[in-house]
């Protein structure tokens, strides 16, 4: 099992440009998660998928859209990049919404 | 608003010290807690949760960690640390809501050999 996973690693974007980030696990999960961690800030929570079809905003979304596009997988995009998004962004999958999540290796976003 | 407050930013120990990490969360009622672990370059793992029962919990690599509800805390502690347990530490609590975690800002735990 390779958990859940994120492409691209790193990324690197000019202001107002636009890009999606991955993330897919393969643990049959119902709940995936977007997180941004930043430097003294913890993680902060951008949206959320309790089900396959469904999303819900975090503590953080604006600038963001997600879509969850099966029981798999859960993208991030950023339709137009600010330098206050440059960040790690995680995902993370749990079997139901109170349960123990699992993280992805993160992408690291830096916007110019 | 609902929170999670970690104590200290950063613990400074030298191998075979104890540690103890604070936690608060500022909510009452039913709560699910957690200790996520952060290597450097690494992504976030779980080294242990608590949902009910015996309010002492044990995880990985020797850590454990007591749930007081008088006190709202959820502190992780390991008797004795190693050189390989340097990293950030992360308290998270389920929301009230029970749809997504809420994190504390993290410790990060430097132990020198």
């Amino acid at each position: 099992n390779a958990g859940v996973t994120q492409t691209p690693k790193f990324q690197v974007l000019k202001t107002g440009q636009s890009m999606t980030l991955q993330c897919a696990q393969d643990m049959n999960h119902n709940s995936m998660y977007w997180y941004r961690q930043d430097p003294g800030m913890g993680l902060r929570l951008i949206y959320y998928s309790a089900s396959e079809g469904t999303t819900d905003k975090g503590e953080v979304p604006n600038g963001y859209n997600v879509s969850r596009l099966n029981k798999r997988e859960f993208s991030l995009r950023l339709e137009s990049a600010a330098p206050s998004q440059t960040s790690v962004y995680f995902c993370a999958s749990s079997e139901g919404q109170s349960g123990s999540q699992y993280f992805g290796p993160g992408t690291r976003l830096t916007v110019l | 608003a609902q929170s999670v407050s970690q104590h200290n930013h950063h613990v400074i120990l030298s191998e075979a010290a104890s540690l103890e990490l604070g936690c608060n969360y500022s909510y009452g009622g039913t709560v699910n807690l957690f200790w996520y672990v952060q290597y450097p370059g690494q992504h976030l793992q779980l080294l242990l949760k608590y949902f009910s029962g015996d309010p002492l919990v044990k995880g990985i690599k020797g850590f454990e960690a007591e749930f007081i509800k008088s006190k709202f805390s959820f502190n992780l502690r390991k008797p004795s640390v190693q050189w390989s347990d340097t990293a950030e530490y992360f308290c998270a609590a389920l929301n009230q809501a029970g749809t997504a975690l809420i994190f504390g800002k993290g410790t990060t735990l430097s132990v020198s050999s």
